[in-house]
């Protein structure tokens, strides 16, 4: 089955500073690869997707890369805020599985003012 | 907007007891999910359910059931609780799209058991 790797576990930036943080699939029928973002006491929110027939997705200050030959895309956080400390996670999803998401171990991400 | 409702926030048993632990969903979703979040495993699927009555075996459900009798509503029931199941319980809902379909997520119910 698929298995998601993420890195870092931990990020700690500056405001202003950019952040990225990586993941590696297993599975390359997987074809749908999401971003959540989980805030303190909340559960996971979707931020950002992208779809395995696209190479990059942006949305404001935030975008997403996929590498399919490498199996691995990553999430980029520009102009941080202290608002975007979260703990995010990456997942992967493969065709026809129903929704069936297989996340990542998680980033917890902090932004220092 | 969405809501999925997960009805208790933070429960604390003892090891033996049968824990239910109670979801609903407001935007008539067929599928349901239930995750289990640790620190540095991130989330793992339990169970999830495309539709009432129908059930199917995630990636760790030893020790764990499910029920879904209406639409709206998915237990996870813990039969007879353990110390290793002291976790964070995230249950999540989603239109059926056989592709994508974003996971609109509650609050989570922390357990604890002593």
């Amino acid at each position: 089955g698929e298995n998601v790797e993420q890195h870092p576990s931990t990020l700690s930036v500056q405001e202003g500073d950019s952040a990225v943080i990586k993941c590696t699939y297993s599975d390359s029928a997987s074809n749908y690869f999401p971003w959540y973002k989980q805030e303190l006491g909340k559960g996971p929110q979707l931020i950002i997707d992208i779809r395995s027939n696209v190479g990059e997705k942006k949305d404001q200050r935030i975008a997403v890369t996929l590498n399919k030959t490498a199996k691995h895309f990553s999430l980029h956080i520009t102009e941080t805020q202290p608002e975007d400390s979260a703990v995010y996670f990456c997942a992967a999803l493969r065709h026809n599985q129903g929704g069936k998401l297989i996340f990542g171990q998680g980033t917890e991400l902090s932004v220092k003012p | 907007d969405v809501k999925v409702t997960q009805s208790s926030r933070y429960l604390v048993k003892r090891t033996g007891e049968k824990v239910f632990l109670e979801c609903v969903q407001d935007m008539d979703h067929e599928n349901m999910f239930w995750y289990r979040q640790d620190p540095g495993l991130g989330l793992r699927l339990i169970y999830f359910s495309y539709d009432v009555k129908m059930k199917e075996k995630g990636d760790i459900p030893e020790g764990y059931s499910v029920s879904r009798e209406k639409k709206e509503r998915f237990s996870l029931i813990l039969e007879s609780a353990s110390t290793n199941q002291t976790s964070m319980y995230l249950c999540a809902s989603s239109f059926y799209t056989g592709d994508t379909g974003e996971l609109f997520f509650g609050e989570g119910s922390r357990l604890t058991v002593l």
